[in-house]
């Protein structure tokens, strides 16, 4: 399999329940980001991840929980959240390192939807 | 802090040209970037300029960079049903290794 791959493709979820995102690239990069889509509004990135160090979290709420165990995985944990985080959560990577081009390629994303 | 900004709808008749544009506040911009974003899927890297050039063109995208108004465009030619989409423009400015700063989307329409 080629690119970053998300799954799962569309989750539902209540406000009590635990559930994680996962991500994978397949492109041997160093860099791993989360963004959050929510209708009208631009992309907002929560998560950088570097060589496996986190170096940027965009002020996000403490029930996202980011998780980097290499640099081909990336997780998000979902805990507690509120309905107006449902979005689509996409992920993305790049060669990373600073000073470069540092294109960024996406997965698919996941669709939450939060009751 | 950094801003990027693009109209929210365009529609073009099938077989014209289409023109998508972008301005951006920061003026140390290294790379530009445009992506497109089908429904229901992810964002597809479309093509990207370096900001020492004014000009990239590849196949049926043109990207213009205008540095002085720091006004970015992508041009489609022979736009198709198949370019209907979400266009973002995305910057990355010096100061910061791997982040990019992404425009609202340009939702573009093509009607037969």
């Amino acid at each position: 399999e080629t690119g970053v791959t998300q799954t799962p493709r569309h989750l539902v979820m209540g406000m009590t329940n635990k559930k994680s995102l996962k991500c994978e690239q397949h492109l041997g990069h160093n860099a791993m980001y989360w963004y959050k889509q929510s209708a009208k509004k631009p992309l907002e990135l929560m998560f950088v991840y570097n060589f496996k160090e986190q170096t940027e979290n965009n002020s996000v709420p403490s029930r996202f929980s980011p998780e980097c165990p290499n640099s081909s995985h990336l997780f998000l944990h979902l805990h507690t959240l509120q309905p107006e985080d449902s979005a689509l959560y996409l992920c993305a990577s790049s060669p990373g390192g600073a000073g470069g081009e540092e294109t960024q390629y996406f997965g698919p994303g996941t669709r939450l939807l939060v009751l | 802090g950094e801003d990027v900004e693009q109209s929210l709808f365009l529609s073009v008749r099938e077989g014209d040209s289409s023109v998508i544009n972008c301005t951006y506040t920061d003026s140390s911009s290294t790379y530009l970037y445009w992506y497109k974003q089908e429904p229901g899927a992810g964002l597809q890297l479309l093509t990207y300029i370096f900001s020492n050039m004014d000009m990239k063109q590849d196949q049926r995208l043109t990207v213009l960079l205008n540095k002085k108004d720091k006004h970015l465009s992508l041009r489609i030619a022979d736009t198709q049903t198949g370019d209907s989409a979400i266009y973002f423009c995305a910057e990355k400015y010096t100061g910061t290794a791997s982040k990019l700063t992404f425009g609202t989307g340009t939702r573009l329409q093509v009607t037969l």
